[in-house]
């Protein structure tokens, strides 16, 4: 199986701030990563495919990188409603597999 | 909207066996592959395999080769899954998922709202 590490698994932010998280491959899964939004209580929600394709309906400030087995998503600029966690999936093959999810906090 | 709609909580015994099920709306329904992931407090999300409603195929992960089946019923839009003899260790959400593919990239969307099932005796 593919492992996936985040990092980091959690941090802490203000609003406007610029944040990066990263997400490794044990190999390499070429483009095949996706990036989720999770909140307590509610679906994940898809915020990234292809490492680097913005969903539909998903705001701009919102963007992904990397290929191989390094990864990162970077918000712009952190708005109120982005305080959630963030998980990586890979989807190379079988079985699919998430990192271990970055939560992030307001300072 | 295109959503999917799972059943409610439930709580099951030890060695008992749960079903839940999975409704799609505002889509076609048959040709899009169904995934089950859980989230569990010790190994965050795991997949557990999908089914594909318009052949009823299906794919399992090899943790849960033997435990779990994934079934159909195309004339409600519907997809089940059922897990048997359950431990403490199967607490968890269980969430369906739609499998998309983008440019050939997969991925999950939507999901939904999740059933936790709470294995307790």
């Amino acid at each position: 199986d593919i492992q996936m590490t985040q990092s980091p698994s959690s941090l802490s932010a203000s609003v406007g701030d610029r944040v990066t998280i990263t997400c490794r491959a044990s190999q390499s899964i070429s483009s095949s990563l996706n990036w989720y939004q999770h909140k307590p209580g509610k679906a994940p929600e898809v915020l990234i495919y292809g490492a680097s394709s913005l969903q539909s309906g998903v705001p701009p400030r919102f963007s992904g990188s990397g290929s191989g087995t390094d990864f990162s998503l970077t918000i712009s600029s952190l708005q109120p409603e982005d305080f959630a966690t963030y998980y990586c999936q890979q989807s190379a093959s079988i079985p699919r597999t998430f990192g271990q999810g970055t939560k992030v906090e307001i300072k | 909207q295109v959503q999917l709609v799972q059943s409610g909580a439930e709580v099951k015994k030890p060695g008992a066996s749960v079903k839940v099920s999975c409704r799609g709306s505002g889509y076609n329904f048959t040709p899009y592959y169904i995934h089950w992931v859980r989230q569990t407090p010790g190994q965050g999300f795991e997949w557990m395999g999908w089914i594909v409603p318009n052949s009823g195929g299906t794919n399992y992960a090899q943790k849960f080769q033997g435990r779990v089946t994934m079934t159909r019923d195309t004339s409600i839009s519907t997809v089940y899954m059922e897990l048997s003899s359950l431990t403490s260790d199967d607490t968890a959400i269980y969430y369906c998922a739609r499998g998309l593919l983008v440019s050939g990239k997969g991925f999950f969307d939507p999901w939904g709202q999740g059933t936790p099932v709470t294995v307790s005796s």
